[in-house]
């Protein structure tokens, strides 16, 4: 069947450099991504999405890069800060409203060393 | 403005023993998901409320899994009986709207079953 995967399970990475995180997916028609970080003894919490429509996204500090030619999602993190440590994951939605079908992939942990 | 609550928190049950899990959405939030999370991977869905409606329990093991959201507020997920693969944590998560990729999570039940 179709999945959400990571291609590392963990990333470490020196305080003040940039992390990129990758993940690969392979359902097509999937149209909306997002990503999730998720600290110890919490729930993910949204840090970022983007549609199909576009190929990247930035935020505070973070950038989405979309490339759908190759099924291809990755969140870069500038200055990385001790705070950035945590499990990230990937999701792909299909859908919409009550239809809308969310899938998580497997999380990257990533450590950030002071 | 209080997030989503659940509880407890940790539980630790005997293999065959019943548990229960409960949760409070965020105020106004019509739509309530509960997630199962094992260690390293993304969460999985369970099932879907749309107020007090289920509108999606494909993914609940019904032989020993039930939930329920009486007045479309709180909801309470059941285990009966346990069994040692259960051990998880269990996310609920809730959505002013239908689209859970606007969901906000909770900081989930930890299970272990012994």
């Amino acid at each position: 069947g179709e999945s959400v995967g990571l291609h590392l399970p963990t990333l470490s990475v020196q305080e003040g450099d940039n992390s990129i995180i990758n993940c690969a997916y392979s359902n097509s028609a999937s149209d909306y991504f997002i990503w999730y970080k998720q600290e110890s003894g919490k729930g993910p919490q949204f840090i970022i999405d983007i549609r199909s429509n576009m190929d990247k996204r930035q935020g505070q500090r973070v950038t989405v890069l979309l490339n759908k030619t190759v099924k291809h999602l990755s969140l870069q993190i500038a200055a990385t800060q001790p705070g950035d440590s945590a499990v990230y994951f990937c999701a792909e939605n299909q859908g919409w409203g009550a239809n809308s079908k969310l899938t998580f992939g497997k999380g990257i942990t990533l450590s950030v060393r002071p | 403005e209080a997030g989503v609550v659940q509880s407890p928190r940790y539980k630790i049950i005997e293999k065959k023993q019943p548990v229960a899990f409960w949760c409070n959405p965020i105020s106004g939030h019509n739509t309530l998901y509960w997630y199962l999370q094992n260690l390293g991977q993304g969460p999985e869905l369970l099932i879907r409320y749309e107020n007090e409606e289920a509108v999606d329990d494909s993914q609940l093991p019904k032989d020993r899994f039930s939930a329920e959201r009486l007045k479309g507020v709180d909801s309470t997920l059941k285990i009966q009986p346990a069994e040692l693969g259960d051990s998880a944590v269990y996310l609920c998560a809730s959505s002013l709207g239908k689209m859970n990729t606007e969901a906000f999570f909770g900081q989930g039940t930890r299970l272990t079953v012994v």
